[in-house]
């Protein structure tokens, strides 16, 4: 059963860049050619996708974000990874890494998910 | 872009039927059939509850559907229950490679 669990500080200070992992098992990213996506969730608000990635390295991004944004793959680690710089209060949220169902790969179709991380941005 | 627009809440009785709107404009919802639902539990990830505007994945009850009409997609859960009780939320392709979520609904089963 294939596996996602996010890692990464839970406090940010702002103005600094937001590094997050996202850790696969129970399944290759390079040997299955799904988009691999970051979606965050604000306290008490809704869902936004933030991008996603192919195991090829090429990545796809918000455009509310997309200058701020670097979303890459580690495939010997069986990894990718999230960047956001230039953090706000604005960015405070629990981060989500997630794949799409089986067989639509490059679908926004978000069917395995990890438990997700809280990342606080203050001073 | 703008999220898609959820009615913040809606509520049913046990057993009861209960429609959940999700509207959005001929550049996602209207433009494409990549709409979905994901169930959101407190504390939780949120579920996939139904992809490609009616389709279920393994294991998701048929008391949920979706349908879609224009820019409007809808979630319908039917036989309301208690562990229905959740936010939901939808989600449509919006144009290369993006995706983009509505608010969310508080669903409450009175």
């Amino acid at each position: 059963q294939l596996q996602l669990r996010e890692s990464g500080p839970g406090l940010v200070k702002p103005s600094q860049t937001l590094s997050l992992t996202c850790t696969v098992s129970g399944g290759s990213i390079s040997s299955s050619s799904y988009y691999w996506a970051w979606i965050r969730q604000s306290p008490g608000k809704g869902l936004q996708w933030i991008g996603n990635v192919y195991y090829s390295g090429s990545a796809y991004y918000n455009p509310s974000l997309k200058s701020r944004v670097t979303i890459s793959v580690d495939a010997s680690k069986n990894q990718f990874s999230l960047k956001l710089s230039s953090v706000t209060a604005a960015d405070t949220a629990v981060y989500y890494c997630a794949r799409p169902l089986d067989f639509y790969n490059s679908s926004g179709y978000y069917y395995y998910w990890g438990q997700g991380t809280r990342v606080t941005v203050s001073s | 872009q703008s999220a898609l627009t959820q009615p913040p809440s809606a509520s049913g009785s046990p057993g009861q039927s209960v429609t959940i709107s999700c509207t959005g404009t001929s550049s996602d919802v209207g433009g494409s059939n990549y709409v979905s639902w994901y169930q959101q539990h407190p504390g939780k990830a949120p579920k996939l509850m139904i992809y490609e505007v009616g389709k279920r994945p393994s294991g998701v009850l048929d008391r949920f559907s979706g349908s879609k009409s224009g820019n409007t997609a809808s979630l319908t859960v039917s036989g309301l229950q208690a562990e229905d009780e959740a936010d939901y939320y939808c989600s449509s392709y919006a144009d290369t490679n993006n995706w983009v979520f509505g608010g969310g609904t508080k669903l409450t089963v009175l």
